[in-house]
């Protein structure tokens, strides 16, 4: 079964500081997904990014960046420089490779709060 | 383009009677998708459409949750009889359904269910 885990359910800090999101995942399939989600109050979950297991270089998206290990199976989002309107619940997800089959495995969610 | 649409955004019963969501996914999206998320948790997926089949449903409660998409286009989940547990809020969401394609997941922004 997949699991994730993510440990830190609220984390508060002033603008422009930065922020790491802690993501660790649990699969016994050697082929994998891996996606961050942002929540904003409107509710919607908007699309961050999507890794997969053979691809570990990390990425860098303007003030976002993503750390893939598996020797720790972690995936874990830093935001540089925050800002308010990155105050979201953001979920780290799991897929694994079963042909047709989309699901999803959500962590729980960290509620990111920008303080200005 | 178009998001995902969902319908109602709210939706306050009491328990025992019955309640319908509606979906329209992103115009060409093949696979369709309805989660659950109670407060404080993460999405949980209760079915998953390609086109108008089901391909996994195994989380569904099938004694009193029902969904159909019946032109493979947009879809209506149904409960009946709700239950208090069944307060969340549903997240439909929509991907191409390409065989081996990145398939992201998009959101809509959900039906928050109250059942009092």
């Amino acid at each position: 079964a997949q699991k994730v885990t993510q440990a830190q359910t609220e984390i508060s800090v002033v603008e422009k500081e930065d922020v790491t999101l802690d993501c660790v995942y649990e699969t016994r399939d050697t082929t994998y997904y891996l996606f961050w989600y942002k929540q904003p109050p409107s509710g919607e979950l908007v699309f961050l990014i999507r890794r997969n297991s053979f691809d570990e270089q990390n990425e860098i998206s303007g003030r976002y960046s993503w750390n893939f290990q598996k020797s720790t199976s972690s995936f874990n989002f830093t935001i540089t420089a925050s800002q308010v309107v990155d105050s979201a619940v953001y979920f780290c997800a799991l897929k694994i490779s079963n042909f047709g089959n989309e699901k999803l495995t959500f962590g729980t969610g960290t509620r990111l709060t920008i303080i200005p | 383009e178009a998001g995902v649409a969902q319908s109602p955004r709210y939706k306050i019963i009491e328990k025992r009677q019955s309640v319908a969501f509606w979906c329209n996914p992103i115009s060409g999206h093949a696979t369709l998708y309805w989660y659950q998320q109670i407060l404080g948790q993460g999405p949980k997926l209760l079915i998953q459409f390609q086109n108008n089949g089901v391909v996994d449903d195994s989380q569904l409660p099938k004694d009193r949750f029902s969904a159909e998409r019946l032109k493979g286009v947009d879809s209506t989940l149904k409960i009946q009889p709700a239950k208090l547990e069944d307060s969340a809020v549903y997240l439909c969401a929509s991907s191409l359904g390409v065989a081996g394609g990145e398939n992201i997941q998009y959101f809509g922004a959900g039906t928050r269910l109250s059942v009092l």
